[in-house]
């Protein structure tokens, strides 16, 4: 079966400071990959996704960037946080030529000081 | 923008049927209704999609009015851990990208 992993699971992190999130994916070959963020009391806003290796669309206009540098690898990366970065950040999979259902991953709480 | 309306809120009983509804008027020939929930804390959680057909799988139904105009997300026997945010979304199947998420229905379930 398939699995979706994320770390870490807190985060609490000073402005400027660089950030790396990283999220894998088991079980599947060639998925399709997201980021996601949930700012406190909000909906879920898509950050990146992933069709490829090496292949990123960024879905709006931010201080973050995410990279895929293996086939299950997504990590999602900053040089200098905001204090407006912090939030949920969720990774999730679709499979590639699915249903379009997404899973996702146990997410990660990023606190910027 | 969500293409769906939802209540922000309802209650139910344990162990009785919770009915989500959700409106979808502007729903497109080829988009589907998709059903995710959020227990607080953790991602998103799939539960169902149809396209017009009733579906019904082990966690719940979904029932389609023959419009497609609405649907209705039915726990038939809700326990305290379906307290949840239930999010309806209407998309291609063969998208690839971004499901977009209401603020959806937050359901609590009461003892």
């Amino acid at each position: 079966s398939q699995t979706i992993h994320q770390w870490p699971a807190t985060l609490v992190q000073p402005v400027g400071s660089p950030l790396s999130l990283e999220c894998t994916v088991e079980g599947t070959s060639n998925p399709n990959l997201y980021w996601y963020r949930q700012a406190a009391g909000r909906g879920l806003q898509l950050l990146f996704y992933s069709v490829g290796i090496g292949q990123i669309s960024s879905e709006v206009p931010q201080n973050l960037s995410a990279s895929r540098p293996q086939d299950r690898q997504f990590i999602l990366s900053s040089k200098k946080l905001l204090l407006s970065d912090s939030g949920f950040y969720l990774c999730a999979w679709s499979a590639y030529r699915g249903g379009g259902e997404q899973f996702f991953g146990p997410g990660t709480r990023l606190t910027v000081l | 923008d969500a293409k769906t309306t939802q209540p922000t809120s309802m209650d139910c009983a344990e162990g009785r049927a919770a009915n989500l509804p959700c409106n979808h008027s502007t729903i497109s020939g080829n988009e589907y209704v998709y059903w995710y929930r959020q227990i607080h804390s953790q991602g998103p959680q799939y539960i169902i999609h149809g396209l017009k057909n009733n579906e019904t799988n082990e966690m719940a139904s979904l029932i389609i009015t023959e419009d497609r105009k609405s649907s209705t997300l039915i726990l038939p026997h809700a326990t305290l851990r379906d307290t949840a945010v239930y999010y309806c979304i209407v998309r291609p199947s063969y998208n690839t990208d971004k499901l977009i998420f209401g603020t959806g229905t937050r359901l609590q379930v009461f003892p």
